[in-house]
């Protein structure tokens, strides 16, 4: 695709429960971001992956969250034990972040997750 | 100090008005900024980059870069209504693969 394709579009999860969430970046794209969006918020980074490097986890709110990523491709975001205020919309933006790129950042639709 | 700061507004100006939107970053080190506009339950997209210090044009909106003081802004010209949007500022560090950081940003609302 031409874009940065997320799924599911929503989500809907009961309080204690695991989430799996999935970003497809645009293809060539090494740097690869998950930020979390609450309702009429800003941006919130939760997690930087760049190549090979080991990824930047330092926006991870709690041990509940992880990130994966294989390679320059797919990357999901896993959510255990979902808590209401896990509640959000969560981008993922991908960005091709060689050096001297303006590495611009392209978004995906966002997942939005509702834990009831 | 946050790394990058933005007035979350709403800035209110009426059409046909400038508006000017600021930011201000924290480390003199930085090298490439941003501006990205969000239109409300939709994703973020690039307006505009800046690198060098001085104004950068395109079509309505302007982007000025000023080092010395660690400030970015932009202006938009005759605003529209449909420019109404939340904009962020966002920041890259220099030196390797550094992350690129958002600000809040600032909730823009043009009144027609």
């Amino acid at each position: 695709g031409a874009g940065v394709s997320q799924s599911p579009s929503n989500k809907v999860t009961e309080k204690g429960k695991d989430v799996e969430l999935r970003c497809d970046p645009i293809s060539g794209h090494t740097a690869l971001y998950w930020y979390r969006q609450r309702l009429g918020q800003g941006l919130e980074f939760l997690i930087y992956f760049q190549g090979n490097s080991a990824p930047d986890k330092s926006g991870l709110p709690s041990d509940r969250f992880s990130a994966e990523r294989t390679g320059e491709s797919v990357s999901t975001l896993t959510i255990q034990r979902t808590q209401q205020e896990d509640s959000a919309v969560y981008l993922c933006a991908s960005s091709l972040a060689w050096q001297g790129s303006t590495d611009t950042q392209y978004f995906g639709p966002g997942t939005r997750l509702t834990v009831l | 100090q946050k790394e990058v700061e933005q007035n979350s507004g709403p800035l209110s100006v009426p059409e046909g008005a400038i508006a000017s939107l600021n930011c201000t970053y924290s480390d003199r080190g930085s090298q490439s900024f941003f501006w990205y506009r969000q239109y409300s339950g939709k994703s973020p997209e690039l307006i505009m980059f800046i690198y060098s210090n001085g104004d950068k044009e395109d079509g309505r909106f302007t982007a000025q870069l000023n080092k010395a003081s660690q400030y970015v802004s932009l202006l938009i010209r005759d605003s529209q209504p449909s420019d109404s949007a939340t904009y962020l500022c966002a920041v890259k560090k220099s030196g390797g693969y550094q992350k690129v950081t958002f600000g809040i940003g600032t909730k823009l609302q043009v009144i027609p």
